[in-house]
């Protein structure tokens, strides 16, 4: 079946970097775009970025620009969304999300905090 | 950036009942519009893609409408297992917009 898992999270601390992964299986991943979503504690969702399936079309929401990296590795069924300078704000269920946003993976917790 | 406007933020309804959500764009997004369910501690579930159709294996009590800046999500007859927060989301362009979401409680 269609499965996407996400790993990486974690407690960091304010302006560290960290780098989540989201596997996947079931699938011909190299024939699908990719989606990153977050959801705060409490909030809404937010999309973050997509990457298309080979990795030649990214985009990201406009006011997360620069400290979101969207990359992928077809060879490994992954995708990574490496997040820089990470701030309190950016506490969060990180998602990854298959092109039409079905399915979705259980998601991977950070906590920014010193 | 397109708005997505969804309400009520919250409903109280029985088991039975006909559930309605709406979904207003701030500008035209053709049909390029999903609705999602989220339960507790999980992730979000597609209901419905373009507006209108269902994703597959979900329950035929749950319906879309709607096109251009105005969608409806309907519950036909509200189930216990029903209950979750309800999201919008516009894809017209390549800058995807959720709106708040819905609590949806019996």
């Amino acid at each position: 079946q269609v499965q996407l898992v996400e790993s990486g999270g974690g407690v960091v601390q304010p302006g560290r970097s960290l780098r989540l992964s989201c596997s996947a299986s079931g699938f011909t991943f190299s024939h699908y775009g990719m989606h990153w979503v977050r959801q705060a504690p409490g909030k809404g969702l937010e999309w973050v970025a997509f990457i298309s399936f080979d990795g030649t079309d990214i985009y990201y929401s406009d006011s997360l620009k620069g400290r979101f990296t969207v990359s992928r590795d077809n060879s490994k069924n992954t995708v990574y969304l490496q997040i820089n300078s990470l701030r309190t704000e950016d506490t969060s269920m990180f998602y990854c999300a298959r092109e039409r946003f079905d399915p979705w993976g259980q998601g991977t917790l950070v906590t920014v905090s010193s | 950036d397109i708005q997505m406007t969804q309400s009520p933020s919250s409903l109280s309804a029985s088991v039975g009942d006909r559930v309605t959500i709406t979904c207003q764009a701030s500008e035209d997004i053709n049909n390029y519009l999903n609705w999602f369910q989220q339960k507790p501690g999980k992730a979000p579930k597609l209901l419905i893609y373009d507006a209108s159709y269902l994703a597959t294996g979900v329950p035929s009590r749950f319906s879309g409408s709607g096109s251009g800046t105005h969608f409806t999500f309907t519950i036909s007859s509200l189930q216990p297992e029903d209950i979750a927060i309800y999201y919008c989301q516009q894809y017209d362009n390549l800058l995807f917009t959720f709106g708040q979401g819905t609590k949806l409680e019996i």
